[in-house]
């Protein structure tokens, strides 16, 4: 079994200023992890995902992520957000082989970046 | 560029009405999902397929059926509509293969029941 949990609901956050949504998974097998984002009337698109390799992944729009195992963290960060960058973002995992290939959402955060 | 499509992005039924959201998506792809989206509840999969007249249920399968005849179509059906059905559905597809690999998502259909 795997689950996501995205700590925060709602970030409000100045234009320029950095932002973290913060995102933790558990799981019995090895994962896949992602983040998907949803602008306003608008179906979700990948961000960025981790496969293997190196633990800070980056994406799309200058997000990047970092995937600590120790943690069963995946946080997404950007050191300076953008009005445009106000979406919902959602935390994905999906278990590695053994059987599951449907990821698990988490209740996604709403960024809201302020002028 | 993937496209999935989704025939309706706006739909209006009455409780009781049959209600079918039709969904296409043109990479080939095996896998298709059937997500509903609800205010603080995140995405909740009703339905998946991994081939051409297979599915499996998923989370919240209870009042929804699906059909996939062809690869490409992917439809969900409301048998007998109701107004805790008023929600976002996405429709989803993938390739086969790995649980790694990116999921393309519609852009929704906002469905309305009164």
């Amino acid at each position: 079994a795997q689950s996501v949990t995205q700590l925060d609901s709602q970030v409000p956050v100045f234009e320029e200023a950095p932002v973290e949504l913060r995102c933790n998974y558990s799981s019995s097998v090895s994962v896949y992890l992602f983040w998907y984002v949803q602008y306003p009337n608008q179906g979700l698109q990948l961000l960025l995902k981790y496969l293997s390799g190196s633990t800070l992944v980056k994406g799309i729009n200058g997000f990047e992520a970092e995937f600590n195992k120790s943690q069963t963290s995946f946080h997404l960060r950007k050191p300076s957000v953008h009005i445009s960058d106000t979406a919902e973002y959602f935390c994905a995992v999906s278990g590695r082989g053994g059987g599951s290939y449907i990821p698990t959402f988490g209740r996604g955060t709403s960024l809201i970046v302020h002028p | 560029d993937v496209k999935v499509t989704q025939s309706s992005r706006y739909l209006v039924k009455r409780t009781g009405e049959k209600v079918f959201l039709e969904c296409v998506q043109d990479m080939d792809h095996e896998n298709m999902f059937w997500y509903r989206q609800d205010p603080g509840l995140g995405l909740r999969l009703i339905y998946f397929s991994y081939d051409v007249k297979m599915k499996e249920k998923g989370d919240i399968p209870e009042g929804y059926s699906v059909s996939r005849e062809k690869k490409e179509r992917f439809s969900l059906i409301l048998e007998s509509a109701s107004t805790n059905q008023t929600s976002m559905y996405l429709c989803a597809s993938s390739l086969a293969g790995s649980s790694g690999n990116t999921i393309y998502f519609g852009e929704g259909s906002w469905l309305t029941v009164v």
